[in-house]
């Protein structure tokens, strides 16, 4: 039984398109975050959702956009795709902020090529 | 600002045993965590330290030093299946996870 994930696991597509990433995990957790990874392996925190709160939104283009309809699922979509956009997308939960932010479960990432 | 320090890339034999030091420097600290992940696989969880200190979970160790602003992960009898990338991360409020770059790790035979 796989705990957090995502599909599509590859996603091929063209500059300009809008396409949309979705996340689902039977943890039980309250909390679940949006991660890019880039060539470089750099992992950057993109969004954290808190009982479908949101809690994090880091510098991010408003392009992307999370939508959270209940604590077990948060997807991503993004609008007017660009070449920069191109990396692997995790989501990821951990139970509950303030006692186990530490230990977060990843999916198995969704790789986005921008053509 | 924020930042952690850890090595892009260490070379170990397998066998071996092999440290990857982080150093770190954050607006808030409530611990250290350690990450593995394998060529295009998810991050998975490997140890926590709040509190100063080793702590052991098999072949992996790790320390943590809060009056030094530093950590290590320690790898004892490497296996081939170890190379992956290692990364720290602080916890650095009750919400959010501060990422190193990683550190790779190439074990040769």
């Amino acid at each position: 039984d796989t705990a957090v994930s995502q599909t599509p696991k590859y996603l091929v597509t063209q500059m300009g398109n809008d396409k949309s990433i979705k996340c689902e995990q039977n943890l039980g957790h309250d909390t679940m975050y949006w991660y890019k990874q880039d060539s470089k392996k750099f992992l950057k925190i993109m969004f954290s959702y808190n009982n479908k709160e949101l809690i994090i939104n880091e510098t991010v283009p408003n392009r992307f956009s999370p939508k959270s309809p209940d604590k077990a699922h948060l997807n991503l979509h993004i609008n007017s795709l660009e070449l920069g956009d191109s990396a692997v997308y995790f989501c990821a939960s951990s139970l509950d902020p303030g006692t186990s932010v530490y230990e977060q479960f990843f999916g198995p990432g969704t790789r986005l090529t921008v053509l | 600002g924020q930042s952690l320090e850890q090595p892009s890339e260490v070379t170990a034999v397998e066998g071996a045993i092999v440290q990857i030091n982080c150093t770190y420097q954050t607006s808030g600290f409530y611990g250290l965590s350690w990450y593995q992940q394998h060529d295009g696989g998810a991050p998975t969880f490997l140890s926590y330290n709040a509190l100063d200190g080793l702590e052991e979970t098999g072949r992996f160790s790790s320390f943590l030093s809060r009056s030094d602003s530093y950590g290590y992960l320690l790898l004892q009898e490497l296996q081939m299946k170890d190379s992956a990338s290692y990364f720290c991360a602080v916890e650095e409020s009750n919400y959010q996870l501060i990422w190193g770059a990683g550190t790779k790790l190439i074990i040769k035979p």
